[in-house]
């Protein structure tokens, strides 16, 4: 079946401007995370959603920092006023509960901050 | 806190030979699980393995065993019979049933000789 998808792949964008990336996890998944790791560093957790529970947002690293879950499926991460500080690779992953079932990850979107 | 050291930078192997990669963890939580991803150039982040703290017997797929040690607080990656395609970082990273997030170590690269 599907894996987790990510879009875009890329994204350059100007310093100051607000980008949104997105995630579609595995069908059936109820578990949804996103990740980042930056030049040179570990995986660094961001936030996550279970079903319809309020999301763990303990590792949002700012408040320019969001994300949302519509319908239980498809991820949107928004980075408003972006900095350099932000660019790095953005992961999404997918999992059937909190118990403990492997994650799993989608291709990554590479955000460069200019 | 949880915590997860992985100490070797680097490793270099031949091909068919084994190799270890270390993993060392700390927690509290007397229920977790242990994970190893393989992160190929290519950036995705692909599930190896994986041993619950309650399992008996360490766990095995393929190529790949889990060199699990409960006491040493140690999860130890074995690839035997290594091959080229091997060749990528090795992550080593433990969740809780209190944090669901993964929490992951910096990694080793391994690098599989002719």
């Amino acid at each position: 079946g599907a894996g987790v998808s990510q879009s875009p792949s890329n994204k350059v964008t100007e310093k100051g401007k607000d980008v949104e990336l997105r995630c579609d996890p595995i069908s059936g998944h109820t578990a949804l995370y996103w990740y980042r790791q930056s030049l040179g560093q570990g995986l660094e957790f961001l936030i996550y959603f279970q079903g319809n529970s309020a999301p763990d947002k303990s590792g949002l690293p700012s408040d320019r920092f969001s994300a949302e879950r519509t319908g239980g499926s498809v991820s949107t991460l928004t980075i408003q006023r972006t900095q350099q500080e932000d660019s790095a690779v953005y992961l999404c992953a997918s999992s059937f509960t909190t118990s403990n079932y492997e994650q799993y990850f989608g291709p990554g979107t590479r955000l460069t901050v200019t | 806190a949880q915590k997860i050291t992985q100490t070797q930078p680097g490793m270099f192997v031949q091909e068919k030979e084994a190799v270890t990669l270390d993993c060392t963890y700390d927690t509290s939580d007397p229920s977790y699980g242990l994970f190893w991803y393989k992160q190929p150039s290519s950036g995705e982040m692909i599930f190896l393995i994986y041993q619950g703290s309650y399992d008996q017997q360490n766990a095995t797929e393929g190529r790949y065993s889990l060199n699990f040690q409960k006491a040493r607080k140690s999860a130890n990656l074995v690839i035997s019979a290594s091959q080229l395609g091997d060749s990528a970082m090795y992550f080593c990273a433990m969740r809780t049933t209190g944090f669901q997030k993964l929490v992951f170590g910096t990694g080793t690269r391994l690098l599989v000789s002719p």
